[in-house]
């Protein structure tokens, strides 16, 4: 069945460490999202990807960064520099240019502070 | 700038009562305009969405939207709501930018 994967379901990042977490799709979208959830704030962007090798900053880019080196794959590292990431991430795709087609979600991935 | 407004953080009501979710946008000309739900700890998902045509649109689970230009507004609407309706709710904004904007969310609680 095609959908996307987020991996892992939990993790857990201690002071000053980077994370990585994985986002894959197989259902040949272009472009791929990340959006960050807050209670109460709803979901903000971080980063998104029209093509393979070029992705753009979102609302709330500081302390993130992505690569999109395959289609399929839209890995989002969280660095030490983001100072609050404690947070629930999801990862969407969708085809480019097809403003009117919906957001394809992956299930999240919650992120805490040990 | 385009933005998204959920009035209602927390709304509650009785199995089998009709419900309404309100959306107010804000963006120069007509926008593509959605409805997602999202269960605990899980993704989003679609439940309709509007970008032209007829203003009242039909989505799953048996969900309504009307686009009301005038009011700049974007409601979600039920007849009887089901316990299993219970879950958070997003309204979403595109102005043409392939990026969705989301409100803050309403969960809806259901009682019995």
């Amino acid at each position: 069945d095609g959908g996307i994967t987020q991996s892992p379901k939990y993790l857990f990042r201690k002071e000053g460490q980077n994370v990585t977490l994985s986002c894959e799709q197989n259902l040949n979208h272009d472009a791929m999202y990340w959006y960050r959830q807050d209670p109460g704030q709803g979901l903000r962007l971080i980063y998104y990807s029209q093509i393979v090798n070029d992705f753009q900053k979102g609302d709330i880019a500081e302390g993130y960064s992505v690569s999109r080196e395959k289609k399929e794959s839209f890995p989002l590292t969280v660095t030490s520099a983001q100072k609050n990431p404690t947070a629930f991430y999801l990862c969407a795709s969708t085809t480019w240019g097809q403003t009117n087609e919906k957001l394809f979600f992956g299930s999240g991935t919650q992120l805490s502070v040990l | 700038a385009q933005s998204v407004t959920q009035p209602d953080i927390h709304i509650t009501v009785s199995e089998g009562a009709s419900l309404e979710l309100r959306c107010n946008y804000s963006y120069g000309a007509t926008p593509y305009l959605f409805w997602y739900v999202q269960s605990p700890g899980q993704g989003l998902q679609l439940l309709l969405k509007y970008f032209s045509g007829d203003t009242l649109v039909q989505g799953i689970k048996g969900f309504e939207a009307e686009f009301k230009r005038s009011q700049s507004s974007f409601n979600l609407r039920k007849p009887s709501v089901h316990w299993s309706d219970a879950a958070e709710y997003f309204c979403a904004v595109d102005g043409a930018t392939n990026k969705l904007i989301f409100g803050t969310g309403t969960l809806l609680a259901v009682q019995p």
